[in-house]
Formats: C-alpha cells, sequence, structure tokens
C-alpha cells in the first residue's frame, strides 16, 4: 500500500496572501507526481506533472516543486484570490506501474 | 473538445436498491477509470480499462459491484445492492494511453450518490 500524505488538511487564508501545501510520497521506486485542483461541483482538473528530481512548474500565480529523493512535492499560490478556493489533491505513481495513488488533498477557503 | 461525460450527476436511492453510472471518456482515449472519493478523503481506483478489458479491478468489491465497457469507448459502474457506505462521489477518468504525460488524467464532475 502507498502512502501519499497531504499537509495541512485545510487552510483559510486572506486574499493575496501567499499560501503552500505539501505531499509526501515514498522516495522509492518514484514515477509521476500529480498536482489537481478540484473546485466544488466541478471535475478534478490536471495542474502539474512532474516526473524528475527538482522539477519546478508554474502555471500563472500557482508553482511546484519536486523532491523525489525526500518524497515531497510542494504547491505554492501567491498572491490568493477567491477563485483559488478548491480541494488541492497530489497523485503519485510508482515505477512500472500505472495506477494513480491520490492523497486526501488539501481544502483551501480564500476569503475577502 | 468534449470532456469526460458522466451521469447522472446526483442519485439519492435507498438501501438495497441498485444504481447505475454511465461515462463517456474523451474521444481517442484508450484508457478509463472509475475512482470513488469519499468524504474527506482521495479518490480511490475501483477500475482500470484498457479498450475493453479491465486491467486493474484488484479494489472493485465484486460481491456488489460490477462494470463493464463493452466497446471500449463507454463504461458503466453498477452497485446491485446499494448499502449506506456507498455514499460518495464516483469519478470517471480517462487518459490517452499510459506513458503519455506520465498517465494525466482527465476526470468527469462525477456522480454524487447518497443512500439513504
Amino acid at each position: 500500500i502507498l502512502n501519499v500524505e497531504q499537509s495541512p488538511q485545510s487552510l483559510h487564508v486572506q486574499e493575496g496572501d501567499s499560501t503552500n501545501f505539501t505531499c509526501s510520497f515514498p522516495s522509492s521506486n518514484f514515477y509521476a507526481l500529480h498536482w489537481y485542483r478540484w473546485e466544488t461541483a466541478r471535475s478534478p482538473e490536471a495542474l502539474f506533472v512532474m516526473t524528475l528530481n527538482g522539477d519546478e512548474k508554474k502555471k500563472g500565480r500557482i508553482s511546484a516543486t519536486l523532491n523525489t529523493k525526500e518524497g515531497y512535492s510542494y504547491l505554492y499560490i501567491k498572491g490568493s484570490q477567491p477563485e483559488d478556493s478548491a480541494t488541492y489533491l497530489c497523485a503519485f505513481t510508482a515505477g512500472g506501474g500505472n495506477k494513480l495513488t491520490f492523497g486526501t488533498g488539501t481544502q483551501l477557503k480564500v476569503e475577502l | 473538445e468534449a470532456g469526460v461525460v458522466q451521469s447522472p450527476r446526483y442519485k439519492i436511492i435507498e438501501k438495497k436498491q441498485p444504481v447505475a453510472f454511465w461515462c463517456n471518456p474523451i474521444s481517442g482515449h484508450n484508457t478509463l477509470y472509475w475512482y470513488l472519493q469519499n468524504l474527506g478523503q482521495g479518490p480511490e481506483l475501483l477500475i482500470r480499462y484498457e479498450n475493453e478489458e479491465a486491467v486493474d479491478d484488484s479494489q472493485l468489491p465484486k460481491d456488489r459491484f460490477s462494470a463493464e465497457r463493452l466497446k471500449g469507448v463507454d463504461s458503466t459502474l453498477k452497485i446491485q445492492p446499494a448499502e449506506l457506505g456507498d455514499s460518495a462521489v464516483y469519478l470517471c477518468a480517462s487518459s490517452p494511453s499510459w506513458g503519455l504525460n506520465a498517465g494525466e488524467l482527465f476526470f468527469g464532475e462525477g456522480s454524487r450518490l447518497t443512500v439513504l
């Protein structure tokens, strides 16, 4: 059983704050790490897929880093906006397999 | 381009009743997944299809759950009989093929089941 953990479980920030979440995953047999955003009543949407140690990806105000040796990834949101309110899920794939194992998500609420 | 389409979006049934969910993946996507998402938990894989073949159904509770993807396109997931603990969101996802984008999944909006 692969253990993918996310923290914090939930987060309330004010508009304009910057924030970050953590995803921990097994450091052995790594293949890929995914980040998804899931807004209420919508479908989960892929943000990033990262495969190389040291990868950094950015999409607008959102960025992510990857450390496969120690088994963690950070997701950063700069200048949070109310529309960033969603659940952010990370998912890990082990090498040789083809199944995504999801974390429990971080629920972000951005308040005016 | 149309995304993954699921129906129904919401379903309320009484326990012991049957229920079925339908999924139409993105055109050309060979791989189709059904995930179960309980409140406060991450999505958990129920079954994965490569075309019409179920290649991973190890997490599917086969006593009451069944799935099919007869022509390698649409898929249905059935629960019979439903139990209270089956209340959850059932997500369908598809991907073009393993290896492309390291398996990035495209999800539908989910079917939320409430069992009373």
